[in-house]
């Protein structure tokens, strides 16, 4: 079965600076695809960055990259330059057909 | 604007009772998800639907039932066979069942049980 791993269940990070959010996953699959979902405060998810298994190129999506090393399934969201707003459980998630297979989130405070 | 809406955002129910999700959606997806949030389990699958007048079970259905008459609407029925029902629920959608389809959120429910 697919699982993912969120091995940092907290995590903070001084406005302006740079952080990087843990997740490895285990399946046997080839073909898949993995996403950053943040849940700010009022708990609505939102979709960060997505990333497709058979593109080597990391994905990014302005402030927010991602640092996909398959053999290794690890997928680690780097966030440059904090803000205030980035303050926020994120989840990583994995794609299946018919569901998404979440981590248990990290938590990311961000300190003025 | 389209998206996904979700009803009431809090709920009590006292032991016993069956209550029921309301999730509604003007996106035009085909499939349907309902998921449950716990702290510190992340988010499991209960049950999803690909297409009108079919759904599948989850990794947690039980206790749980769905329905979905129309494309727009995907309401989840809590009844009293839930062991455990307090949690935060979201209904999410997306444009087919995918790997790669982005799934979108509603605000979600709170539902407490008495």
């Amino acid at each position: 079965a697919q699982t993912v791993t969120q091995s940092q269940p907290e995590m903070s990070v001084q406005e302006a600076e740079t952080v990087t959010l843990s997740c490895t996953y285990d399946t046997s699959e080839s073909d898949y695809y993995l996403f950053w979902y943040k849940q700010p405060p009022s708990r609505q998810m939102i979709l960060v960055i997505r990333q497709e298994a058979y593109k080597q190129q990391n994905a990014t999506e302005n402030r927010f990259s991602v640092n996909f090393q398959k053999a290794a399934k690890s997928f680690s969201l780097k966030i440059s330059d904090s803000q205030l707003g980035d303050a926020a459980m994120y989840f990583c998630a994995w794609g299946a057909t018919n569901k998404l297979i979440f981590g248990t989130g990290t938590l990311l405070a961000v300190q003025p | 604007d389209g998206g996904i809406t979700q009803s009431p955002k809090y709920l009590f129910r006292k032991e016993g009772q069956n209550v029921t999700l309301s999730c509604e959606q003007n996106l035009n997806h085909d499939a349907m998800y309902w998921y449950r949030q716990d702290p510190g389990q992340g988010l499991r699958l209960i049950y999803y639907s690909q297409i009108v007048n079919d759904f599948q079970k989850g990794d947690i259905a039980e206790g749980y039932s769905v329905s979905r008459e129309k494309k727009e609407s995907f309401p989840l029925t809590v009844t009293s066979a839930q062991k455990n029902p307090t949690a935060f629920y979201l209904c999410a959608s997306s444009m087919a069942g995918g790997k790669k389809d982005e799934q979108f959120f509603g605000p979600g429910t709170r539902l407490t049980v008495l």
